[in-house]
């Protein structure tokens, strides 16, 4: 069984600020990692997605994550936080052996203060 | 990138009556779609597998007689909420695996929000 937990539900910063977003996941073979963000009242959009190649990995919008094996976490980072950044973010895990199912974590909602 | 559109964006329906949501994969032809529900302030929760030209694979505690799942196609799956009540009020929304990618990846759709009056 796999599973995912996001340490905090809600994460505020100050534009300008580092991006901080922490995900640790369950998974008794190798992970597929993802993480999604979600604006107000759409689905869900790809950021970035680790597949087993480079740990860290490089998404949109600046965003960028690093898988450590050691510590079964894959947190979420961005240097410098915008306003348009604000939004849930979910952090998610495939087996890779299950069609592509996923697992979520219970999300972490963004604030970024001016 | 691959584009999955949803519809309706949103519906309003009387108790009782059934409503239909429709998924499309826009670009590529979707094997496996998804249908997830979500409700406010909450995680995704996968309510069922959708394979083309099979029956659908429910997770345990959904149940299938009351969320009809049709993949008809390789570009469109339906989710037919059958004598929606309102605790069936919520945000659907499908994803779609594209084969072609690289990696197993869903594309998610926009979201349908229900509300069952």
């Amino acid at each position: 069984a796999q599973s995912v937990t996001q340490l905090g539900s809600h994460v505020s910063v100050s534009e300008g600020a580092l991006v901080l977003l922490r995900c640790n996941y369950s998974s008794s073979v190798p992970p597929y990692l993802f993480w999604y963000v979600q604006y107000p009242n759409q689905g869900l959009q790809l950021l970035l997605k680790y597949t087993s190649a480079a740990t860290l990995v490089k998404g949109i919008n600046g965003f960028e994550a690093e898988f450590k094996k050691s510590e079964t976490s894959f947190h979420l980072t961005k240097p410098s936080a915008h306003m348009s950044d604000a939004a849930e973010y979910f952090c998610a895990v495939s087996d890779q052996t299950s069609g592509s199912r996923l697992t979520f974590g219970e999300g972490t909602q963004l604030t970024v203060n001016p | 990138g691959a584009v999955v559109s949803q519809h309706p964006s949103w519906v309003i329906c009387k108790s009782g009556t059934s409503v239909k949501i429709e998924c499309r994969s826009l670009d590529f032809q979707a094997t496996t779609m998804f249908w997830y529900r979500q409700f406010p302030k909450q995680s995704l929760m996968l309510m069922a597998t959708s394979n083309e030209g099979s029956k659908a694979t429910y997770e345990q505690g959904v149940e299938k007689d009351k969320f009809l799942i049709n993949h008809a196609s390789l570009t469109l799956s339906t989710l037919t909420v059958t004598s929606a009540h309102p605790e069936d009020s919520s945000f659907y929304i499908c994803s779609a695996r594209d084969p072609a990618g690289s990696t197993d990846t869903q594309y998610f759709g926009p979201g349908t929000r229900l509300t069952v009056l």
